[in-house]
């Protein structure tokens, strides 16, 4: 079982609307929970990291947490070409740990 | 966000030759940095932890004769592919972690090309 997995997609949506990635891991230690975004070619870039149950909203991001599902999710509203790219979820136990990422989820934003 | 700076931006080599790559933590000091490689398409793969004032820690699958690493002090970590092949080609990524959450940042990344 991967520790960290994702769809890779691709996921497509029409501009403007929502787009939600999801993203499930096996460690129940895990502690921060973060969401980046690579666009092709480059590096990654954090867009958002929560830490606790719920959600946390950021512009037009929202990250979701169910530590009881192992479950954290990203959603993006009124989506934008601009949004097109691979999101990787990451997670961590914590400290200066090392982080573990997902393979990304490809998101394509259709005009 | 913090700033993490990697040079070369791009290098190309011939085979057999060694490649030094620099990864720099900009305004944060990074007693660990990380090293990640990624083929085209292809997920980010853990190569190894950098630990200032000791010891890499290599990732299972890694050669550590091959991808030098010395973490020279808390703002600077050097990956050196020596002997480099072309199947060493890839996109060499570092990140640093900025605080005790995990939250890391990441350098721009370095295409290596070996001819």
């Amino acid at each position: 079982q991967k520790e960290v997995e994702q769809n890779s997609g691709p996921l497509s949506v029409p501009e403007g609307a929502i787009a939600s990635l999801n993203c499930t891991y096996s460690d129940r230690g895990s502690q921060s929970f973060f969401w980046y975004r690579q666009y092709s070619g480059k590096s990654p870039e954090l867009i958002m990291s929560i830490y606790s149950n719920g959600d946390k909203e950021d512009g037009r991001f929202t990250a979701q947490l169910n530590k009881a599902s192992q479950y954290v999710s990203l959603l993006i509203r009124d989506s934008q070409p601009s949004d097109s790219a691979t999101y990787l979820c990451a997670v961590s136990t914590g400290g200066y740990q090392k982080v573990t990422f997902g393979t990304g989820t490809k998101l394509q934003v259709i005009p | 966000g913090a700033v993490v700076s990697q040079h070369p931006s791009r290098v190309i080599c011939k085979s057999g030759t060694s490649v030094k790559i620099e990864c720099r933590s900009l305004d944060f000091q990074a007693t660990t940095m990380f090293w990640y490689r990624q083929f085209p398409k292809k997920s980010l793969m853990l190569m190894a932890t950098s630990n200032e004032g000791s010891k890499a820690t290599y990732e299972q699958g890694v050669e550590k004769d091959k991808f030098l690493i010395n973490h020279a002090s808390l703002t600077l970590s050097t990956l050196t592919v020596t002997s480099a092949h072309p199947e060493d080609s890839s996109f060499y990524i570092c990140s640093a972690p900025t605080s005790g959450d995990g939250t890391q940042y990441f350098g721009p990344g370095t295409r290596l090309l070996v001819l």
